[in-house]
């Protein structure tokens, strides 16, 4: 039973480029979210997403940012015209369902290393 | 003010000692909490969660919760070097979506 799977592990791209960072849910889960983790900082949400939905973007740069979840496939990060903020590690998490408080455990995958040159 | 707030450490602890991790957390609405070991490079692990006051215990691990005063603790008793890492903490409002985190405290334990 493989556990959230993230690739590509260390992803490098020039200013302006775009990034596709891809997440594949725990078999089981539907539900997905996107962190980003700059370096001695903590993890920051960015989305929750079910399947074919956007649930909350509320922690995602208005701009430059988007994300999905389709019926068939990984989840998608893509990151437009990078720029070298954009340098972080990106991790996705799946759970069943919708976490509750009884809900507890998010799986986390191994992330995604960005750097912009 | 940061929503979660922890000590960056680095604390250092001999091998066998009590390790004491901090949070303090802003949101009154928060609901639940967490404890998650990170080794460098590589992903968070859930350890412990906590939703009521008081103690609950796992091994050598002990998590602690006090509402009032808006802070959590962890407790890593006979420390061994492996529990080496930066122990994050984590909140969750009720009815909310994501999981707040704070920026972690790296620990080593030296042998």
């Amino acid at each position: 039973n493989a556990g959230v799977m993230q690739n590509p592990r260390h992803l490098v791209r020039r200013r302006g480029q775009e990034a596709r960072l891809r997440c594949s849910p725990m078999k089981g889960h539907s539900h997905v979210y996107w962190y980003r983790q700059l370096p001695e900082e903590g993890l920051k949400f960015m989305v929750y997403l079910q399947k074919e939905n956007i649930i909350d973007e509320s922690g995602m740069p208005k701009e430059r940012f988007s994300a999905e979840f389709p019926k068939e496939g990984p989840s998608i990060l893509r990151i437009q015209q990078v720029v070298r903020g954009d340098s972080a590690a990106y991790f996705c998490a799946s759970s069943p369902t919708r976490y509750t408080p009884t809900n507890e455990k998010l799986f986390f995958g191994s992330g995604t290393q960005l750097s912009v040159l | 003010q940061k929503e979660v707030e922890q000590n960056s450490g680095p604390l250092s602890v001999p091998e066998g000692a009590i390790a004491s991790l901090n949070c303090t957390y802003s949101d009154r609405g928060s609901q639940s909490f967490f404890w998650y070991r990170q080794y460098s490079g590589k992903s968070p692990e859930l350890i412990m969660f906590i939703y009521s006051n008081g103690d609950k215990e796992d091994g050598r691990f002990t998590a602690q919760l006090n509402k009032a005063s808006q802070y959590v603790s962890l407790l890593i008793r006979d420390s061994q070097p492996s529990d080496s890492a930066t122990y994050l903490c984590a909140v969750k409002n009720v009815g909310g979506n994501d999981m707040r985190f704070g920026a972690g405290t790296r620990l080593t334990v030296k042998p």
